[in-house]
């Protein structure tokens, strides 16, 4: 079973920017999860999404949003990029039975 | 609302045994875990507690007590390759869905 994907890798930008990224969630999994993990900082819940619809959102400016496809992946856009945006972005997946997540490897972005 | 303390960072001796501590505070307790993180790559399960008890897991053992709102993970024979970061995260009745809060993290060294 292929796990949570992420795209991309890496990604650099300068301030003011827009980055989106990107997230492929386990096959049959309906809700991704985001967060934001700055260095030296715990993880800060983002965003939930579940079949399709924003269920839950966690305590950032409007200009972090997203949304979910009806394949259940999902993206998150970060507008008017700030130097303080500059984290690891992760993502995970869950199946109804929420046991807990499954983690993507992260995209790192870097904000110039 | 949550809050979650662990200490921040631990050191113990290759073969040891170290206990990591969790306290939280939450309106609606649904279940506890923990996850291991190293350096630069995304969190893993490893245990997940909703009742009392003592949960096993080969080398790896975790506790809770709902009632003291307290969870503690052990970890017996201890390896190099287990330095790592250990987050402990509570789930809510409130709120939804399978979303987790996490704590900032027990950044844990194993020495020779």
């Amino acid at each position: 079973e292929a796990g949570v994907t992420q795209s991309p890798t890496h990604l650099i930008k300068t301030r003011g920017q827009q980055a989106t990224l990107r997230c492929s969630p386990i096959s049959g999994h309906t809700s991704v999860y985001w967060y934001q993990q700055a260095l030296g900082l715990g993880l800060q819940f983002l965003l939930w999404y579940d079949e399709g619809e924003e269920r839950n959102r966690g305590n950032f400016p409007p200009r972090f949003s997203g949304r979910q496809f009806p394949n259940y992946s999902s993206e998150l856009n970060v507008n008017a990029l700030e130097l303080e945006d500059s984290a690891l972005y992760l993502c995970a997946s869950s199946g109804w039975t929420g046991k807990g997540y499954t983690f993507g490897s992260g995209t790192r972005l870097t904000v110039v | 609302g949550q809050n979650i303390d662990q200490p921040t960072e631990m050191t113990a001796t290759e073969g040891a045994i170290v206990q990591i501590n969790c306290t939280y505070q939450t309106s609606g307790f649904n279940g506890l875990f923990w996850y291991q993180q190293h350096a630069g790559e995304a969190p893993t399960f490893l245990s997940y507690n909703v009742l009392d008890g003592l949960e096993e897991k080969g080398r790896f053992s975790s506790f809770l007590s709902r009632s003291k709102g307290y969870s503690y993970l052990l970890l017996k024979e201890l390896q190099m390759k287990d330095s790592a970061s250990y987050l402990c995260a509570v789930r809510e009745l409130t709120g939804g869905g399978n979303k987790l809060t996490f704590g900032t993290g027990t950044q844990l060294k194993v020495e020779l």
